[in-house]
């Protein structure tokens, strides 16, 4: 069935450095990309996504660009902020059928000043 | 690792009825747990936010009677739908945190109500 993969963490950086977060999905079908964050104490929030290959999402610095080629959907940042230390999870949703969504396990990001 | 088993995983139900869905937290005390539902072709909507030992917390524009949510144990959450409708039909997922494992998702149910 479809999945996803994303970079195991903790991954711990200083401010302003260059951010990756690399996720890989498995799907019969061409699905929906996202990515979620979930800072402590919250519910998930989307991020950006990306609905057909070649799409970027981006939202708050954040970028992700959909690979069909690699069936990729890196997450990046090329500052990041104290602020965006959290929980980013990637996920996928088929476009057919029900629509189900398949996340992955998540990476923890700590931004040190 | 943690693990988060949801069960059933597809549910169908006469209109009327009501739905219990269990999470449940297998190798790990999940001191919180959240419950989520996912609308066709969109992204998760956060219903309510549990605690163990306490009441949920549900989001603004979720009907609390309707969606019953507890969290009796440090390894348990049930989502009741209680007198489900068709519009009610949703795939629903739990996410569980505890331990120091952070969150970790369920695998969702699928409810069709008929």
């Amino acid at each position: 069935g479809d999945s996803v993969t994303q970079m195991e963490g903790p991954v711990t950086l200083s401010e302003e450095a260059f951010l990756t977060i690399n996720c890989t999905y498995t799907a019969t079908g061409y699905p929906s990309l996202f990515w979620y964050v979930q800072y402590p104490g919250e519910g998930l929030q989307l991020l950006l996504k990306a609905t057909k290959a070649d799409d970027k999402g981006s939202n708050k610095g954040f970028e992700a660009t959909y690979r069909k080629e690699t069936t990729s959907f890196h997450l990046e940042k090329g500052s990041v902020q104290v602020s965006d230390s959290a929980v980013y999870f990637c996920a996928l949703s088929d476009q057919g059928g029900n629509n189900d969504m398949r996340f992955g396990a998540g990476t923890r990001l700590t931004v040190k000043p | 690792g943690a693990v988060v088993s949801q069960h059933p995983s597809r549910v169908i139900c006469k209109s009327g009825t009501s739905v219990k869905i269990e999470c449940r937290s297998l190798d790990f005390q999940a001191t919180t747990m959240f419950w989520y539902r996912q609308f066709p072709k969109q992204s998760l909507m956060l219903m309510a936010t549990s605690n163990e030992g306490s009441k949920a917390t549900y989001e603004q524009g979720v009907e609390k009677d309707k969606f019953l949510i507890n969290h009796a144990s440090l390894t348990l959450s049930t989502l009741t739908v209680t007198s489900a409708h068709p519009e009610d039909s949703s795939f629903y997922i739990c996410s569980a945190s505890g331990g120091g494992y952070g969150y970790t998702f369920g695998s969702g149910t699928r409810l069709t109500v008929v």
